[in-house]
């Protein structure tokens, strides 16, 4: 089975300005989670999808925003960039039946630089 | 409310030693614990995972991991270290009893293999 796959895996963005990512899950899957990676605060969780429906939300402001379509592929949103946003930001997939046991598949991220 | 603790930024260990990587956990009900490691530039990848029954869990290349429940521990073991095992590793918990509940990373554990 193909990874998960993340588009773009680099990205320049303006303070301001808005940006999208996009994640597609190991076929099968139909949970996908977004986490935000910094050096200075680690891996903070954004929000969890299971079949079009966010199950979970992280502490982030509301300029951070997601989906998931029919077919499991998510995008997440953020809008007004800041400069602070800058960080890798991983998808991860699991579970084809929505319990918790799962582990998580990660793909290799999207590294977002605000300027 | 759920939190994971990893005591160590950073664990260093000769090539062919035991390692120790530590974890502690607090969850509300009983947890769901993974271990997950990074190299370089690449997502996370699963190592291990406990769920239920026994306490010692074996997991990919070569690791496992004791779950205490007493003293709210999962530390990540090896009998050998090899120096390709130098990478971030990351302790994870979720708690079982909840569907609302979400996974939560530890800050990670930088561990260097010298040769």
């Amino acid at each position: 089975k193909a990874g998960v796959t993340q588009t773009p895996r680099y990205l320049i963005k303006t303070r301001g300005q808005q940006v999208t990512l996009s994640c597609s899950p190991i076929s099968g899957h139909r949970s996908v989670s977004w986490y935000q990676q910094t050096p200075g605060q680690g891996l903070q969780f954004l929000f969890e999808y299971f079949s079009e429906t966010q199950r979970n939300k992280g502490n982030f402001p509301g300029r951070f925003s997601g989906r998931q379509f029919s077919n499991s592929r998510s995008e997440m949103n953020v809008s007004t960039l800041e400069l602070g946003d800058s960080a890798l930001y991983l998808c991860a997939s699991s579970s084809s039946s929505g319990t918790l046991t799962y582990e998580q598949y990660f793909g290799p991220g999207t590294r977002l630089t605000v300027t | 409310a759920q939190s994971v603790a990893q005591p160590e930024d950073q664990v260093n260990v000769a090539e062919g030693n035991p390692l120790t990587v530590k974890c502690t956990y607090s969850v509300s009900g009983n947890p769901y614990l993974f271990w997950y490691v990074q190299y370089p530039n690449r997502g996370l990848q699963f190592l291990l995972k406990y769920i239920t029954g026994d306490n010692l869990v074996k997991g990919s290349y070569g690791f496992e991991a004791e779950f205490n429940k007493s003293q709210t521990s999962f530390h990540l073991k090896k009998p050998s270290a090899l120096v390709s095992d130098s990478a971030l590793y990351f302790c994870a918990v979720r708690d079982m009893y909840s569907s609302a509940s979400k996974i939560i990373f530890g800050s990670g554990t930088r561990l260097s293999i010298r040769p």
